[in-house]
């Protein structure tokens, strides 16, 4: 069964703290994809890679960075974390060239808070 | 600007009913277009898919129509059971692109 793995499902982090969300999939998949999940926003695209040592900003990249030193691993980094930082952030995989009619499959989710 | 739109924030339907969820895009280069569930505290989950060539696919309890010239698609659930309460979103993706673009979602409650 095909895998994405968020490290932790919940976690509190203080103000201006440095964090570190973890991701890794099993899966051999080229691309993946940070997302946020806010009440009546949906889902917001923070940064994606398609390839090692690649990144592209998304939509609402401000706060954050990436790292992709390894295919199967994409971590979301918060620099200095801040209160409207709190959601719910998602992590993503997909196979290139349109290959899967599945589109992405989704880790299970870290909720950040924020205090 | 919202290139994918799902007007409706929720819909409550009853058990044994039929569940109609719609979305509307804007973006006419979009080939791909995706169904997912969400349940409170876990990641999304593919639910169904169709391609911009197709009108109709339909799986199990759950159908997907797809009307280009109103860019509009929709998803049916029938019966709908009490199960299938989640917020649904839709996606699109662009030919040639590997981003998939979403609604905000539904919340479906049956």
């Amino acid at each position: 069964d095909v895998k994405v793995t968020q490290s932790s499902r919940y976690l509190v982090k203080r103000t201006g703290e440095k964090v570190f969300l973890e991701c890794v999939q099993d899966m051999d998949h080229e691309n993946m994809f940070w997302y946020r999940q806010d009440p009546g926003l949906g889902l917001r695209l923070i940064y994606f890679s398609y390839d090692v040592k690649m990144k592209e900003k998304g939509d609402i990249p401000e706060g954050y960075s990436v790292s992709r030193e390894k295919k199967e691993r994409f971590s979301l980094i918060l620099e200095s974390a801040s209160t409207n930082q709190t959601s719910m952030y998602l992590c993503a995989s997909s196979t290139s060239g349109g290959r899967s009619s599945y589109g992405y499959t989704f880790g299970s989710g870290t909720r950040l808070t924020v205090v | 600007d919202q290139q994918v739109k799902q007007n409706s924030p929720s819909l409550s339907v009853q058990e044994g009913r039929i569940s109609i969820l719609n979305c509307d895009y804007t973006n006419s280069m979009f080939d791909y277009f995706l169904w997912y569930k969400k349940y409170p505290a876990e990641g999304p989950t593919f639910l169904i898919s169709i391609s911009s060539i197709k009108d109709k696919n339909e799986d199990g309890r759950f159908t997907v129509f797809l009307n280009k010239s109103a860019k509009h698609l929709s998803l049916h659930i029938v019966p709908s059971q009490p199960g299938d309460s989640a917020v649904y979103f839709c996606a699109a993706r662009e030919g040639g692109s590997e981003k998939l673009v979403f609604g905000k979602g539904t919340k479906l409650t049956v």
